[in-house]
């Protein structure tokens, strides 16, 4: 079946490091891919998305790109705010049952002056 | 725009109480879709309708999970003889069409404990 596989957290960072969240997915046909983001007490929000193979999602300084060949979507910013706190979930829609979203469990990101 | 909204946004109720949990999604948003998403784990899929027709209940967990969007819009998750294990936050999305390239927009959640 479909799944989406994310690295665990948490990721702790200094201001202004590199970021990399890995994403993988399994998927039949040709899915959709998200990123949402959870800030703290806040609900769930797309932060970007590619909907074929090679597109390329950016939002707020963050990019992913859709590689077919190794079913991953990870998550890039070159320089982290402490604003960029939050818990960021990778998720996945096929063309099937609906277009539910499939997620991954989350990391945790914490990004500290 | 107003956005997905729902409520309560938090509930406590007794093991084996009923609750009934309210969503109010994007006017004009033919898809709408609850999930339940446990601490520390990402949603997961329960229910699917398209406007009023419930397509897809294959994520409820058990017979005691119940959800109706009898007008195409407002929709509503009850939950019978809750249980321990229900607590969880239940998230509500809306989306503009049926097809995977369309954005899920979510409510604010309602976070259930069952005491």
């Amino acid at each position: 079946g479909n799944s989406v596989t994310q690295m665990e957290g948490p990721v702790t960072l200094s201001e202004e490091a590199f970021l990399t969240i890995n994403c993988t997915y399994t998927a039949t046909g040709y899915p959709s891919l998200f990123w949402y983001v959870q800030y703290p007490g806040e609900g769930l929000q797309l932060l970007l998305k590619a909907t074929k193979a090679d597109d390329k999602g950016s939002n707020k300084g963050f990019e992913a790109t859709y590689r077919k060949e190794t079913t991953s979507f990870h998550l890039e910013k070159g320089s982290v705010q402490v604003s960029d706190s939050a818990v960021y979930f990778c998720a996945l829609s096929a063309d099937q049952a609906g277009t539910a979203l499939i997620f991954g469990k989350g990391t945790t990101l914490s990004v500290s002056s | 725009g107003a956005g997905v909204s729902q409520s309560p946004r938090y509930k406590v109720a007794k093991r084996g109480q009923d609750v009934a949990l309210r969503c109010d999604p994007i006017s004009g948003h033919v898809s709408l879709f609850w999930y339940q998403q446990a601490l520390g784990q990402g949603p997961e899929f329960l229910t699917y309708f398209q406007n009023e027709a419930q397509l897809d209940k294959s994520g409820l967990p058990s017979d005691r999970f119940f959800a109706e969007r009898p007008e195409g819009s407002v929709s509503t998750l009850k939950i019978q003889r809750t249980q321990q294990e229900d607590s969880a936050v239940y998230l509500c999305a809306s989306s503009l069409r049926d097809f995977r390239i369309y954005e899920q927009y979510f409510g604010p959640g309602t976070r259930l404990t069952v005491t």
